[in-house]
């Protein structure tokens, strides 16, 4: 079975923290996405990479950035995290054109 | 941008009843998934459908792809407690390495 593993569940910070939100997938997927997805706005797409080192910006990427510097691990760094970045975190992975597997999720509030 | 609209937002019925959800688009899609999703959980695929008409089943659960490639359905025949989720339909065009998500259809079933 392929597997995506979010780092934590749930994570509680403070207001102009760094936070660090770790992916990792075991299924040698070129493709690793960072979703957030609140009630009523669906899954919006943060960023993305096809490479070790590579990186595109999704749809809302304000506030946000990204590390790859292995195949199988994809990081979301929030820079200076703010409440209205409180969302449920979803980390996904896929072969080239093909169907998505995720993570649990990753419930962060902002404080 | 290609959009994925589906319908209806909502929905709650009682177990044992039929319902249809549509997840339609002006865009061509190379193929389509649906996720089901539950509380505090990433989506989880139920299906690609790939071919323009194709029928798949799923236990009671069937998904059509449009002649077009354009729109999908998902039907649910006597629904169950346990059908209870977040649904999600998601394209995949040749031209985009990411999936095109719609925004979900929340089916409760009543026992």
């Amino acid at each position: 079975d392929v597997k995506v593993t979010q780092s934590s569940r749930y994570l509680v910070k403070r207001t102009g923290e760094k936070v660090f939100l770790e992916c990792v997938q075991d299924m040698d997927h070129e493709n690793m996405f960072w979703y957030r997805q609140d009630p009523g706005l669906g899954l919006r797409l943060i960023y993305f990479s096809y490479d070790v080192k590579m990186k595109e910006k999704g749809d809302i990427p304000e506030g946000y950035s990204v590390s790859r510097e292995k195949k199988e691990r994809f990081s979301l760094i929030l820079e200076s995290a703010s409440t209205n970045q409180t969302s449920m975190y979803l980390c996904a992975s896929s072969l080239l054109y093909t169907e998505a597997f995720f993570g649990q999720g990753t419930r962060l509030t902002v404080v | 941008t290609q959009l994925l609209e589906q319908s209806p937002q909502f929905l709650s019925i009682q177990e044992g009843e039929n319902l249809t959800v549509y997840c339609n688009s002006s865009s061509v899609f190379s193929s389509l998934q649906w996720y089901r999703q539950e509380p505090g959980e990433g989506p989880v695929l139920l299906v690609t459908v790939v071919t323009g008409g194709e029928v798949k089943k799923l236990k009671r659960l069937t998904f059509q792809f449009g002649d077009a490639r354009k729109d999908s359905s998902l039907h649910i025949t006597a629904a169950q407690p346990g059908d209870t989720g977040l649904y999600l339909c998601a394209g995949a065009s040749g031209s985009a390495r990411q999936l095109t998500f719609g925004s979900g259809t929340q089916l409760t079933v009543l026992p």
